[in-house]
């Protein structure tokens, strides 16, 4: 059965602090590893990795993707109280109908 | 570019009786996805469109749970007759290719619905 596996559930830091978050997939015909942020309302897309070992990164946030042991990781550098939220990482599948095997997130706070 | 729509964004209702939701997909997107999001999980797909044909709908409970997309655009999610544990946010995604290369799923704010 396809599952993806989110680490830690949640997470309390200090602004400026760094953080990692961890995905770990098996997903058969893995195609995509996608990575999403939610706040109070929809989920807002970060990144799509398919390449393992290259780093994609949007300001203060970078993932990337070891398909070898499957798993991806989630940086956040100098984490401001703006990076509060859930944290999903899904796992895209092959094929024509892109079905994204979710994790449960992982909810992270950070204080002042 | 307009995002997703959907609506209403909250309802509570009795358990036994029926609700339906709406969603609008950004203009030109062909794939239109609801998922179901119970507070502390992820969202779990319950129905795929691709323009007004079902590609997925494994996960929908059938007896209770119905979706159509007449015209290959709006799209309406409904329940009837709803349970306890349909207590949820229903959101509504689109994206503009079935393709996994593109990945990206445009999300609407969700509709709550509270069972009681």
């Amino acid at each position: 059965e396809d599952k993806v596996v989110q680490s830690p559930l949640s997470l309390v830091v200090h602004e400026g602090d760094t953080v990692t978050l961890n995905c770990s997939y098996e997903v058969t015909n893995f195609r995509s590893l996608l990575w999403y942020k939610q706040e109070k309302k929809a989920p807002t897309f970060l990144f799509m990795l398919t390449s393992s070992g290259i780093e994609k990164k949007s300001g203060r946030l970078s993932s990337i993707l070891d398909k070898k042991e499957l798993f991806s990781i989630l940086n956040i550098t100098a984490t401001q109280t703006g990076d509060s939220a859930i944290y999903l990482c899904a796992g895209g599948k092959a094929g024509n109908n892109r079905k994204l095997i979710w994790g449960l997130g992982t909810s992270l706070a950070v204080n002042p | 570019e307009a995002g997703v729509a959907q609506s209403p964004r909250y309802k509570i209702i009795e358990k036994r009786q029926s609700v339906a939701f709406w969603c609008n997909p950004i203009s030109g997107h062909a794939t239109l996805y609801w998922y179901q999001q119970i507070l502390g999980q992820g969202p779990k797909l319950l129905i795929q469109f691709q323009n007004n044909g079902v590609v997925d709908d494994s996960q929908l409970p059938k007896d209770r749970f119905s979706a159509e997309r007449l015209k290959g655009v709006d799209s309406t999610l409904k329940i009837q007759p709803a349970k306890l544990e349909d207590s949820a946010v229903y959101l509504c995604a689109s994206s503009l290719s079935y393709t996994v290369a593109t990945g990206e799923l445009f999300f609407g704010e969700g509709s709550r619905l509270t069972v009681l």
